[in-house]
This record gives structure tokens, C-alpha cells and sequence, in this order.
């Protein structure tokens, strides 16, 4: 079974304030990293992806990865109101999804 | 700009009826995906698919539920013998390279069984 666990959630933090979210996974052999977005009542959409060790950029977002310590996590800079949803770290070719965090920014 | 199209919506069925979810995935992808998610649970991986046939399937997919591509666009799952517990989003996705990242979702189909 390749689990994937995230950090419980829910998570808020104030609008502008950095978001941590972390994943851990079981499958040492994964070889791709994903993170998704998901809206309540929508479906899941990408926000990016990571298959090195260290870190990724992307605007507001980075994601950051290691694979010794088989984990991943995402930090939102700078957070929106518009930002909250329900995040959800992906692993591997068949995107086995993890139980998803959701995160509140307060105005 | 491209989509994966799901059919139908939402469909309400009786408890020990077959159904049949369909899924246009994007013309030029290659991998096709079944997930599902019960409400307010996480998105469960189903089964995926490649090059006519499946590639890997959860335990989740069992004999009860199969998958098939009866032409060049559409991608069906059945689920025979519907069950309540099999109440749940089915999300269809696609991806034309699932090394490097996007999978493409459709918007879900909501099947409710009574």
C-alpha cells in the first residue's frame, strides 16, 4: 500500500503570512512530486511539481523536497484569502493523493 | 484550450444497478486515470490505463468495477452491482506525460446510490 500523509489540518493563517504544508510518503522508490489545489466541490488542479532534491520556485510558491527523509512540502507566500482550499501532495506515476490539508487565509 | 470532459454530471442510481461513468480524455494524452472521492475524504486512486490496457489498479478496483476504451476518445468505467458505499465524485484525468507532471482532471461525475 503507498501511503501518502499530510499534516492535519485545518490550517489558518492571516492574509500575507507564510503557509507550510508537509507530506510524508512510503514509496521510496517515487520519483515525482505533485501538489494540487482543490476547491470545495471542484476538481483537483496543479500547482507544480518537484522530482530533485532541494528546492522549487514558483512565485508565491515553493516547493521543497526530500527524498531521504521521504518528504515534501509547500510554502505559500505571501497568502491570499484566494488561496484557500484544500491542498492535496501527489506522488508518483498513478498520483497517489494524500488525505489533503485544508487551509483557511483570514483577511 | 483543451479539457477532459466528464458525462454525466450526476446520476442517481438504485442499489444493485450498473452504471457506466464516461470520460473524454484530452485528445493527444496517452495515460488515463479513474479516481474517486467520498465526501469530504480524500481522492482515492482507481485503476489507470495505457495503451489499451491497464496499468495499475488500486484494491479498491475490484470485480466489481472495469474500465475500457471502446474507441479512440472515450474512456468508461462500469461499476456493476452498485453498493451505497460506492456513493461518491469520480474524477476522470489524463496526462500526456506522467513523468513531468500535469494530470488533467474533468469536472466529476457525482453518482449517488439509494
Amino acid at each position: 500500500q503507498k501511503e501518502v500523509e499530510q499534516n492535519s489540518g485545518p490550517l489558518s493563517v492571516p492574509e500575507g503570512a507564510i503557509a507550510s504544508l508537509n507530506c510524508t510518503y512510503s514509496d521510496r522508490g517515487s520519483q515525482s512530486f505533485f501538489w494540487y489545489r482543490q476547491y470545495s466541490g471542484k476538481s483537483p488542479e496543479l500547482i507544480m511539481f518537484i522530482y530533485s532534491n532541494g528546492d522549487k520556485e514558483d512565485g508565491r510558491f515553493t516547493a521543497q523536497l526530500n527524498k531521504a527523509s521521504q518528504y515534501v512540502s509547500l510554502l505559500i507566500r505571501d497568502s491570499q484569502p484566494s488561496d484557500s482550499a484544500t491542498y492535496l501532495c501527489a506522488v508518483g506515476n498513478q498520483f497517489y493523493f494524500g488525505t489533503g490539508t485544508s487551509l483557511t487565509v483570514i483577511p | 484550450e483543451p479539457e477532459v470532459t466528464q458525462t454525466p454530471s450526476h446520476q442517481v442510481t438504485q442499489m444493485g444497478q450498473e452504471v457506466i461513468l464516461r470520460c473524454v480524455p484530452i485528445s493527444n494524452h496517452l495515460y488515463f486515470y479513474w479516481y474517486r472521492q467520498i465526501l469530504g475524504q480524500k481522492v482515492e486512486f482507481l485503476v489507470s490505463f495505457y495503451n489499451n490496457e491497464i496499468s495499475e489498479k488500486s484494491e479498491i478496483f475490484d470485480d466489481q468495477f472495469s474500465v475500457e476504451r471502446p474507441d479512440g476518445s472515450n474512456f468508461t468505467l462500469k461499476i456493476r452491482s452498485t453498493k451505497l458505499e460506492d456513493s461518491a465524485m469520480y474524477f476522470c484525468a489524463s496526462t500526456g506525460n506522467r513523468n513531468t507532471g500535469e494530470l488533467f482532471f474533468g469536472e466529476g461525475s457525482r453518482l449517488t446510490v439509494l
